[in-house]
C-alpha cells in the first residue's frame, strides 16, 4: 500500500476554506484516494473518496492531481465542527491503514 | 439508522487480567472490523469478518488476542493476559461489503487502561 504524507498540523479561520494537502507519490493504478476524520473521543468517519477524477459531496471535495501523486481536501466553510485529526488513505481493497493525519483546529 | 454500539465505553484492568468487547454492527452490514489506536496514533486494523468468516487477522497479536462473529451479527473482542501496551482504545467499524475502503462506520470505541 501507497505512503501518504500530510503535514501534523493546520489553523483555519471560522468560514474560511480549509485545504488539506496529501502526497502519495508512490501511488499505484488501482489504488483510491479515501479521506476519514475523528473528532476527538469519537470514531474515524467516511467523508469522500476518489480514483482519478475530482470528487464532491456534501461535505468536502476531493482534488487529485492528474499524475495522482497528490490530492487536496477541501472543506469550504470550515466551522468549530470541524475541528478533527484528518486521515488520507491510500488503498486498493477493503483495509484502511491510517497514518497519524493532520489535526486541523478551525478558529473562530 | 443505529450506528455503530459497543460497550462498555471504558475499562481499567490490571496487568495479566482479562478482558473482553462487544460490539453490535449496523443492521444489514456484512463486514465487521476491529481497530486498535495507541494514544497520538492512527488506528491499527486488528481482524476483520466477513459475515461470520475471518478475512484478515494477520496483525491480530493471536498468542493473547481472540476475537469471533458467531452468528454475522454481534462480535467480541478478548485479550488474554493483557499488558500494558495493551491501554489503547478500541474501535470496531462495519461496512455494507467487504467493498473498496469507503463506507466504513465507526463506533465510538472502548477506552482501555492497564495499570
Amino acid at each position: 500500500d501507497a505512503k501518504t504524507t500530510q503535514p501534523p498540523s493546520m489553523d483555519c479561520a471560522e468560514g474560511r476554506a480549509a485545504n488539506l494537502p496529501c502526497n502519495h507519490s508512490t501511488i499505484s493504478g488501482n489504488e483510491y484516494v479515501y479521506w476519514y476524520r475523528q473528532i476527538h473521543s469519537q470514531g474515524p468517519q467516511y467523508i469522500i473518496h476518489g480514483l482519478k477524477n475530482n470528487e464532491t459531496n456534501e461535505m468536502a471535495s476531493l482534488i487529485i492531481t492528474e499524475d495522482r501523486k497528490s490530492s487536496t481536501l477541501i472543506l469550504p466553510h470550515a466551522t468549530l465542527r470541524d475541528t478533527a485529526v484528518y486521515y488520507c488513505i491510500v488503498e486498493s481493497g477493503s483495509r484502511l491503514t491510517f497514518g497519524e493525519g493532520t489535526q486541523l483546529t478551525v478558529n473562530p | 439508522e443505529a450506528g455503530v454500539a459497543q460497550s462498555p465505553r471504558y475499562k481499567i484492568i490490571e496487568k495479566r487480567q482479562s478482558v473482553a468487547f462487544w460490539c453490535n454492527p449496523i443492521s444489514g452490514h456484512a463486514t465487521l472490523y476491529w481497530y486498535q489506536q495507541i494514544l497520538g496514533q492512527g488506528p491499527k486494523l486488528l481482524i476483520q469478518f466477513q459475515n461470520n468468516g475471518v478475512v484478515d487477522d494477520s496483525q491480530l497479536p493471536k498468542d493473547r488476542f481472540s476475537a469471533e462473529r458467531l452468528k454475522g451479527v454481534d462480535s467480541t473482542l478478548k485479550i488474554q493476559p493483557a499488558k500494558l501496551e495493551d491501554s489503547a482504545v478500541y474501535l470496531c467499524a462495519s461496512s455494507l461489503a467487504p467493498t473498496i475502503g469507503g463506507g466504513q462506520y465507526f463506533g465510538p470505541g472502548t477506552r482501555l487502561l492497564v495499570l
